[in-house]
C-alpha cells in the first residue's frame, strides 16, 4: 500500500520568510496530492491540492510542486504570517483507496 | 452547500463505559465517509471508512466499531472504553467527483 513520509516534523521561520514542507510517496499509482492545515483543536482544512497531470499549482502565497519521477511533492508558503502557524499534513491517493497522510509538520511563524 | 456535523465536541467517559459518536453530512448524496483518530501531537490514523449504507471497512483492529445506518450518517461506537481510546476523533467525507476530504470539527474524547 501507499506510504507517505513528511519532513520536517517541526519548522520555525521568521515572519515574512518562506516555509517549505516536503513529502515523498511510494505508490506510483497515486495521482492526487492534497495539503491540509490544522489549527489547534480543529479539524484539518484543505488548503491546496494537485493532480499528477500538473507539475505546479499556486494560490496566492501558497504553492505546491510535484515531481512524479522522484515521487515527491512540496508545499511552499511565501511571506509567512503568524496566522500561518499550524500543523500541516500532506496526503496521497490513487483515488480508489482512502487518503494516506503524512505525520504532519508543526509550523511556527515567529513575529 | 455541503456541511458536515460532528458531535459532541468534547466527551469525558469512564473506563468500561460505552461510546457513541455521530457524524452527519448535508447537501450531498452517497458520500464516502471516514473516521480518523488523532493522538495528542500525532498524525491521522484511519479507523474506518464506508462507501455506502451498511458497508464498513476497518483499517485497524481495536476496541471500536462503526456503522452507517443511513446514507449520510456515520456512527463510531465502543461497548467498553479503554484508556487508550482517548484522542481526537475526526469524521470526514468525500464525494461529488472530488478526491479531497472535508473534515468535521472533531470530538475530543478523554477516558478516565
Amino acid at each position: 500500500g501507499e506510504n507517505v513520509e513528511q519532513h520536517p516534523s517541526t519548522l520555525s521561520v521568521q515572519e515574512g520568510d518562506s516555509a517549505v514542507i516536503k513529502c515523498t510517496y511510494s505508490d506510483s499509482a497515486s495521482n492526487y496530492f492534497p495539503w491540509y492545515k490544522q489549527e489547534l483543536g480543529k479539524g484539518p482544512q484543505l488548503i491546496i491540492d494537485i493532480r499528477s497531470n500538473v507539475g505546479e499549482k499556486k494560490d496566492q502565497r501558497i504553492a505546491v510542486t510535484l515531481n512524479k519521477t522522484a515521487k515527491h511533492f512540496s508545499l511552499h508558503i511565501t511571506e509567512t504570517q503568524p496566522e500561518d502557524s499550524a500543523v500541516y499534513f500532506c496526503a496521497a491517493t490513487s483515488g480508489n483507496t482512502p487518503l494516506v497522510f503524512g505525520k504532519g509538520t508543526r509550523l511556527s511563524v515567529i513575529a | 452547500s455541503q456541511t458536515i456535523h460532528q458531535w459532541p465536541a468534547t466527551l469525558v467517559q469512564p473506563v468500561g463505559s460505552p461510546l457513541s459518536l455521530e457524524c452527519t453530512v448535508e447537501g450531498t448524496s452517497n458520500p464516502n465517509l471516514y473516521w480518523y483518530r488523532q493522538a495528542a501531537g500525532r498524525g491521522l490514523q484511519l479507523l474506518f471508512y464506508s462507501v455506502g449504507i451498511g458497508q464498513i471497512s476497518s483499517e485497524v483492529p481495536q476496541n471500536l466499531s462503526a456503522s452507517r445506518p443511513q446514507d449520510r450518517q456515520f456512527i463510531l461506537s465502543s461497548k467498553k472504553l479503554l484508556l487508550s481510546d482517548s484522542g481526537f476523533y475526526l469524521c470526514a467525507w468525500m464525494g461529488g467527483g472530488n478526491y479531497g476530504y472535508t473534515f468535521g470539527s472533531g470530538t475530543r474524547l478523554t477516558v478516565v
